[in-house]
């Protein structure tokens, strides 16, 4: 069964720096991996989908990369903003229809 | 807008009052599934629906059902709630392939079993 482990569970950061976020799951027989961010109150939005055979995805200030093997990725996001504080969640798909496993997530707090 | 739609978005009933919670799409997805969120666990899934008429059970089916007569519509049926089934809900829809394929969700819906 796959598990999912996102450390640090919380993170506060000064605005402009530079952070990583990590996510490392058991099972490295995975199809894709996405990364969410839900803000206090509100649904899961999707911020990056990366393939198994991709080792990175960009878009904007976030960059996520994919080490399949080691079963671990990371989400980096480049000069933060408050608007950036919000729970990020990482999600392997390990194939079928019910096996995106999804971890608790990480906390970001960034502050002005 | 693309979007999955879900209501009601906040809902207190109590034990045994059955109630509905709808999720409807607009993306033309095959694949619809329901999440529950609660501390400390992460988000499970309840149940999914690959299409029309086509579901099965999640990790944490117990207490909950679900139908997919229409393409675009996924509810979630609780026919006698009780107090652990208090929760935040998700609804998510995707376009599968080999795997689920990028999920949509929707805003959630807050739970509160008395």
């Amino acid at each position: 069964k796959q598990e999912v482990t996102q450390i640090p569970a919380a993170l506060s950061v000064p605005e402009g720096e530079n952070l990583v976020l990590n996510c490392s799951f058991t099972d490295s027989a995975i199809y894709n991996l996405q990364w969410f961010r839900q803000d206090p109150g509100k649904g899961l939005t999707s911020l990056l989908l990366i393939q198994s055979s991709q080792r990175e995805q960009t878009s904007g200030r976030l960059n996520a990369s994919l080490d399949k093997s080691s079963g671990r990725s990371t989400l980096y996001i480049a000069a933060s903003q408050p608007g950036d504080s919000a729970t990020y969640l990482c999600a392997p798909d390990s194939g079928g229809y019910q096996k995106v496993t999804f971890g608790t997530g990480t906390k970001l707090q960034v502050i002005p | 807008e693309a979007q999955v739609t879900q209501n009601p978005r906040y809902l207190i009933t109590v034990t045994g009052k059955k109630l509905t919670v709808t999720c409807s799409q607009n993306m033309n997805h095959e694949y619809m599934s329901w999440y529950r969120q609660d501390p400390g666990l992460g988000l499970r899934q309840i149940y999914y629906s690959m299409n029309v008429e086509v579901t099965d059970k999640g990790d944490v089916p117990e207490g909950y059902k679900v139908s997919r007569k229409e393409k675009r519509n996924f509810p979630l049926i609780l026919e006698s709630p009780s107090p652990n089934q208090t929760s935040l809900y998700f609804c998510a829809s995707s376009t599968p392939g080999r795997s689920t394929g990028e999920l949509f969700f929707g805003e959630g819906s807050r739970l509160t079993v008395l």
